[in-house]
């Protein structure tokens, strides 16, 4: 079975710390994707990033980065410098090459100035 | 370029009444579509999914159902709406890959 967990259910940093929210999956799958995706007070959910289960490089991108360890079932994501702007709730999903996204419940991080 | 629409953005609905909301996609041919359900401060949980024309799977037995009458038009429905189904109803396309799922705005249902 495939499962995700996101054990921070909230977090609340001062703006411009850098902050780091984790994610734990489990699958029995070689080829899979992870995916974060931001969702703000609006609701949609806005996409972060894709990996596949071959990629285990770190990326970065401006002042987000993501840690990909396989060793671990992990797939963190790091914010540095973080921003009022910042402040949403973070799913982290898991899916089959061809299946359904499975989702974390989230965590919620408040950034305060 | 592809796009999802899906609406309403808010409603309302007495416990009892009838629902169906709409999702449509754009721009791409025999997509999979997914319908997700957020509960108020809650994870988002899969409620349908659909290959193709007719073709609906069911994640979680629950009050409400879900039909794909065109190709990109997948539609989720209630007879009689609950309390319990209030919640953020999110629909989803995957590309034919698999690589990548885009969300609609989604749907914030109230039962009262």
């Amino acid at each position: 079975a495939q499962k995700v967990t996101q054990a921070q259910t909230e977090i609340s940093v001062v703006e411009k710390e850098d902050v780091t929210l984790d994610c734990v999956y489990e699958t029995r799958d070689t080829t899979y994707y992870l995916f974060w995706y931001k969702q703000p007070p609006s609701g949609e959910l806005v996409f972060l990033i894709r990996r596949n289960s071959f990629d285990e490089q770190n990326e970065i991108s401006g002042r987000y980065s993501w840690n990909f360890q396989k060793s671990t079932s992990s797939f963190n994501f790091t914010i540095t410098a973080s921003q009022v702007v910042d402040s949403a709730v973070y799913f982290c999903a898991l899916s089959r090459y061809t299946d359904k996204l499975i989702f974390g419940t989230g965590t919620r991080l408040q950034v305060f100035p | 370029s592809q796009t999802i629409h899906q609406w309403p953005a808010t409603l309302v609905q007495p416990v009892g009444s009838p629902l169906s909301l709409e999702c449509t996609v754009e721009g791409t041919s025999n997509p999979n579509l997914y319908w997700y359900r957020q509960a108020a401060g809650r994870g988002l949980q899969l409620l349908f999914y659909s290959v193709g024309i007719g073709q609906i799977s069911s994640e979680v037995p629950q009050n409400l159902s879900a039909s794909r009458p065109q190709d990109r038009q997948f539609i989720l429905s209630s007879k009689k709406l609950l309390l319990s189904d209030s919640g953020f109803y999110l629909c989803a396309w995957r590309d034919g890959q698999g690589y990548g799922y885009t969300f609609g705005s989604g749907t914030r249902l109230t039962v009262v």
